[in-house]
């Protein structure tokens, strides 16, 4: 158990649906890193929180939107669900310093049919 | 700019050969950090190594061994007698201590493919 939570483990949902994905960091780790990670492809940064706001933003679409709350959990929230967003959605925390590196959940794997 | 660059997109072998993962990396920084990290089939992601900019030293640990040279910039992995579990993909990473955002600069990974 790596300390980073992620839920759910798997979703199918249809096109043009909604979905939040969840993730808890590591106990004491105020950064937050959401990824994308197509089939066979590498990790795609998509956005960064830290200590709930807002640091870095990647490739991010427009119809993602992400959140760290005051808990310090974060949500990545996908919409208008298209065939190319299934992928495995990756959060990673870390302490905010840059000889740590991150801590990786497990992963949502997302189907969309 | 930054940048990682795996140039071995996928290696296979037969199990109990040595195989060596390259990993090059390009900053401006004077402090930086490199990582590797391992993806079973299984799709998580598991943290093997970090290592500072300011210490060479290699690394050994069990059939693992990493040796970062900063002349050269890389930070090569050697799995020695490589076994069936190593299959994986490994993903070499580089932050940079002067961003402010701690970034990890990705590679784009090599796929190792151990046979039997």
């Amino acid at each position: 158990d790596s300390g980073v939570t992620q839920t759910p483990k798997h979703l199918i949902t249809a096109t043009g649906q909604r979905v939040t994905l969840r993730c808890s960091p590591r106990s004491g780790d105020l950064s937050v890193y959401w990824y994308q990670q197509s089939l066979d492809q590498g990790l795609q940064f998509l956005i960064q929180y830290y200590n709930g706001e807002e640091r870095a933003k990647g490739n991010i679409l427009e119809r993602f939107s992400a959140q760290q709350f005051p808990d310090l959990h974060s949500e990545l929230n996908l919409s208008s669900l298209e065939l190319g967003d299934s992928a495995l959605y990756f959060c990673a925390s870390g302490t905010g310093a840059p000889n740590y590196g991150y801590t990786f959940g497990s992963g949502t794997r997302l189907t969309v049919v | 700019a930054q940048k990682v660059t795996q140039a071995q997109t996928e290696i296979s072998v037969v199990e109990k050969e040595d195989v060596t993962l390259d990993c090059v990396y390009e900053t401006r920084d004077t402090t930086y950090y490199l990582f590797w990290y391992k993806q079973p089939p299984s799709g998580e992601l598991v943290f093997l190594i970090r290592r500072n900019s300011f210490d060479e030293q290699n690394e050994i640990s069990g059939r693992y061994s990493w040796n970062f040279q900063k002349s050269t910039s890389s930070f090569n992995f050697t799995i020695t007698a490589s076994q069936v579990v190593d299959s994986a993909v490994y993903f070499c990473a580089l932050s940079e201590a002067e961003d402010s955002n701690y970034q990890l600069i990705w590679g784009a990974g090599t796929k190792l493919i151990i046979k039997p």
